[in-house]
């Protein structure tokens, strides 16, 4: 079983949509949980970290389920702007503290 | 800040040749990752630097894979001899640590084709 799993999607959603995505890790000992974004044939850029206690960043919100291992982002009043992948990543314990990436999730904003 | 720098932007070789992909980290960050990306296994770590040491390379996929960092503003990932089946985005990174605070910034990538 991959550590981090993302349903690939694609979405396609009309503009002014709310959209969610989850992400399932199997390591229990995850730590840190970040999602990403990814523009066609650009680089990762953070989005925003995700807290225990959940979080906002204007129209963004992550949330973080310990008990049933998965993480989610939710999009409100999506924009045509917001077409893009979306990538979960965490930190596993140890001393190794690297990223580990889901494959992403497609998402398509349509006028 | 120009940012995580990395050349060349597109790479195209014959399965055999040597790839020498470079990177230059965001001055004063101390760790330096080398990712691969490709459409069946999405964004890999293969190996990771802090203060130009290779602390894990266990991503590496074989031998024909090898990466260093002579000092702190520039690393270099090689593939000899380079196959079709190493065709990806290859994406490096850096960040000042490794606290949740402590973002990873990525560079734009160097696509490589090996035909």
């Amino acid at each position: 079983r991959k550590e981090v799993e993302q349903d690939p999607g694609p979405f396609n959603v009309p503009e002014g949509a709310t959209v969610a995505f989850n992400c399932t890790y199997s390591n229990s000992a995850s730590q840190s949980f970040f999602w990403y974004r990814q523009d066609c044939r650009k680089e990762p850029k953070l989005l925003m970290s995700v807290y225990s206690s959940g979080n906002e960043d204007g129209r963004f919100t992550a949330q973080l389920n310990r008990a049933s291992q998965y993480i989610s982002l939710l999009i409100r009043d999506s924009k045509l702007s917001d077409s893009a992948t979306y990538l979960c990543a965490l930190i596993s314990s140890g001393s190794a503290r690297q990223l580990t990436f889901g494959s992403g999730t497609q998402l398509t904003v349509l006028p | 800040d120009a940012g995580v720098i990395q050349s060349p932007r597109h790479e195209v070789t014959e399965m055999g040749q040597e790839v020498t992909l470079r990177c230059k980290p965001i001055s004063g960050h101390d760790y330096l990752f080398w990712y691969r990306q490709t459409m069946m296994r999405g964004l890999e770590l293969l190996i990771y630097f802090n203060n130009n040491v290779p602390i894990d390379d266990s991503g590496m996929p074989e031998d024909r894979f090898s990466a260093k960092m002579p000092n702190a503003s520039f690393s270099t990932l090689k593939i000899q001899p380079s196959e079709p089946r190493d065709s990806a985005v290859y994406f490096c990174a850096s960040s000042r640590g490794l606290a949740k605070s402590d973002e990873q910034f990525f560079g734009p990538g160097t696509r490589l084709t090996v035909l």
